[in-house]
């Protein structure tokens, strides 16, 4: 299994731009997340996904959409890059509750900046 | 608000010797907490989960203990070595509801060899 696998590695945009994060994961997991880090600073919650078709927002989802056609995909958008986004983006993907230890799998990270 | 909290100033411990991390928090009844260990450029990975009906866990060297009254956690690495050296991470989610984990910002550990 490659557990979660997340695209590109680094990105540079420029102030306007979009682009999108892609995340994927082979583990069957129903649930998955998108994570921002910024130095220093713990990993806040941009958006969840429970299951295909579900999404909902996380503590800092303001600038970002996210969509869940598949198990496997949690690809996020930027819309309008802004310098705020400059950051370092991760995915990770979880078993519902109830069904083993709630394990999150992270992704290696996507490092953004935005200039 | 909900705070977590874990001491922000790396914590520098001898080889050989027990390291004790920190995570207390505010205005938050967790059902479940988890610590992660991160290390640079490399997302968190997951080490122990620890329910609030549960007092203390154990998996091989590492400990860590749950005390609801005083909002706190414990993590404890015995016989810590080099190696151990990384940040580690603690996270709160509730029993009900939406299914999130807030996070804290992390304590970085150094093992002096």
């Amino acid at each position: 299994n490659a557990g979660v696998t997340q695209t590109p590695k680094f990105r540079i945009l420029k102030i306007g731009q979009s682009m999108t994060l892609q995340c994927a994961q082979d583990m069957n997991h129903n649930y998955m997340y998108w994570y921002r880090q910024d130095p220093g600073m713990g990993l806040k919650l941009i958006y969840y996904s429970v299951g295909a078709g579900i999404t909902d927002k996380g503590e800092v989802p303001n600038g970002y959409n996210v969509s869940r056609s598949t198990t496997e995909d949690f690809p996020l958008r930027l819309e309008l890059a802004a310098p705020s986004q400059t950051s370092v983006y991760f995915c990770a993907s979880s078993r519902p509750r109830g069904e083993g230890v709630e394990t999150q799998y992270f992704g290696p990270g996507t490092r953004l900046l935005v200039l | 608000s909900q705070k977590i909290e874990q001491n922000s100033e790396a914590l520098n411990i001898q080889e050989g010797k027990t390291a004790t991390l920190t995570c207390n928090y505010t205005n938050y009844s967790p059902a479940y907490l988890q610590w992660y260990r991160q290390d640079p450029g490399r997302g968190p990975v997951f080490l122990l989960l620890i329910r609030e009906n549960e007092k203390e866990k154990r998996k091989e060297r590492l400990k860590v203990t749950f005390d609801t009254t005083l909002k706190q956690s414990l993590f404890h690495i015995t016989a810590s070595q080099p190696a151990d050296s990384a940040t580690y991470l603690c996270a709160l989610s509730r029993s009900s509801g939406t299914y999130k984990y807030i996070f804290g910002t992390g304590t970085r550990l150094k093992v002096l060899a």
